[in-house]
């Protein structure tokens, strides 16, 4: 199970960190996905981090404002937001890396709603 | 890799078949030689949820009244007799090159 938190509305320019609780799966075997999904720009692969911690991957314009990063003690996932945009407006999913390797892989949260707004 | 699909609005009869189609703008072979062509499934109200991976492999628990084919870069979701709980929006999505990309989404409906 994936569980997310950590949403709310923000000002342009603000702040915000996600987190997501992992449980009932080895955490500290799996890659890591956030995903959001937003009216205008549907479903964003935003980014991905190996089970150690040690190699990320980012959507290109995100680059340099989020950071994702995990605490495998505490099987838990972040997002860390800076510089966020009305753009950024979006649902945002914890998920597992799952690029279709096998079977029963897939996991996503339930989302937890960012605004972005003034 | 832009996914496009297409249509957008599928309206259903119950019992009937029901074809999504998702074209890639570049193939989808991957260094491993596989295809990670993926169907996702989100039901009004929940989060995304993976219907078949590998092109043609369903994921635990899915129906077998979905099945998925396609190569290069033409792909195809089927459902052979659609039901009730089928509503909702169809998604492919590609985990071949980063970053992963999903098609808009079609809307399948009963008529």
């Amino acid at each position: 199970e994936l569980v997310e938190s950590g949403g709310g509305l923000a000002q342009p320019g603000g702040s915000l960190r996600l987190s997501c609780a992992a449980s009932g799966f080895s955490f500290t075997a799996y890659w890591m996905s956030w995903v959001r999904q937003s009216p205008g720009k549907g479903l964003e692969w935003v980014a991905n981090i190996n089970p150690v911690g040690s190699e990320t991957y980012y959507l290109d314009s995100l680059k340099g404002r989020f950071t994702i990063s995990r605490d495998n003690a505490e099987n838990s996932l972040y997002l860390q937001m800076n510089s966020l945009r009305a753009d950024d407006t979006a649902v945002y999913y914890c998920a597992t890396a799952a690029r279709g390797d096998n079977a029963g892989e897939a996991s996503w949260g339930q989302g937890t709603q960012v605004t972005v707004s003034s | 890799v832009v996914m496009t699909q297409s249509p957008l609005s599928l309206p259903v009869t119950l019992g009937q078949a029901a074809s999504i189609s998702c074209r890639s703008s570049q193939g989808l072979v991957h260094s491993t030689g596989n295809t990670f062509l993926n169907w996702y499934q989100q039901r009004p109200g929940q989060s995304p949820r993976r219907l078949i991976y590998k092109i043609s492999n369903r994921d635990s628990g899915v129906p077998d009244r979905f099945s998925g084919s396609g190569s290069g870069t033409d792909f195809t979701l089927k459902i052979s007799r659609v039901e009730a709980e089928d509503v909702g929006v169809y998604y492919c999505m590609q985990g071949t090159h980063w970053p992963w990309t999903f098609g808009q989404g079609t809307k399948v409906e009963i008529k």
